[in-house]
């Protein structure tokens, strides 16, 4: 069984559509995380939701939403996307907040933006 | 500011050698750090973690030793096996539960 499930894995997209990654985590975990690995590895948090609550949003463009339906499910759009935005999304969950525990990542959903 | 560094960006061992990778904080508050690996295509995964209580942890061949003194963390991997090869980070914990992660260093084992 997966436990942080992210789709798709692969995102192919033209300059200015707006795309969606969803993410899924049957961890029974509350708060939940996106990263953005860019070319040289270098992950940055973009945000973190804790049981549907945005707690963390970093410097991130406002193209970018995160919604959370509910605790196990944190999804993000992104509108008008820009070759910049070309990453490895991460989607990852912990048991609380506070990072005491370990981050459970998924595989990654790598976007192109062409 | 937020930082987490680490001194090289790739680190080439023989089978069988131990490895020494090295990360340096620049948070003096921060109180809890992890070690993750992240194989190729893969999300990173846990190996290890230290709390700034604390100067060194051991796991099943690797220990992570924690200098508070020069904000230093390491991670050393005893008898390296080619499953090892991957790229290693070191994360801090900011206040507010933000994991700052530092830039990655590439191990390569070589057989």
């Amino acid at each position: 069984d997966t436990a942080v499930s992210q789709t798709p894995k692969y995102l192919v997209t033209q300059m200015g559509n707006d795309k969606s990654i969803k993410c899924e985590q049957n961890l029974g975990h509350d708060t939940m995380y996106w990263y953005k690995q860019d070319s040289k590895k270098f992950l940055k948090i973009m945000f973190s939701y804790n049981n549907k609550e945005l707690i963390i949003n970093e410097t991130v463009p406002n193209r970018f939403s995160p919604k959370s339906p509910d605790k196990a499910h944190l999804n993000l759009h992104i509108n008008s996307l820009e070759l910049g935005d070309s990453a490895v999304y991460f989607c990852a969950s912990s048991q609380s907040p506070m990072n005491t525990g370990e981050l459970f990542f998924g595989e990654g959903s790598r976007l192109t933006v062409l | 500011g937020e930082s987490v560094g680490l001194h090289l960006p790739t680190l080439s061992v023989q089978e069988g050698d131990n490895s020494i990778i090295n990360c340096a904080y620049s948070n003096s508050a921060s109180d809890y750090f992890i070690w993750y690996k992240q194989e190729s295509g893969k999300g990173p995964q846990f190996i290890i973690d230290i709390r700034s209580n604390m100067d060194k942890r051991q796991g099943q061949r690797v220990t992570v030793l924690l200098n508070k003194t020069v904000k230093h963390l390491s991670l050393q991997i005893a008898a390296t096996q080619p499953g090892d090869s991957a790229v290693y980070f070191c994360a801090e914990n900011m206040v507010g539960g933000k994991l700052i992660f530092g830039q990655g260093t590439t191990l390569q084992v070589k057989p």
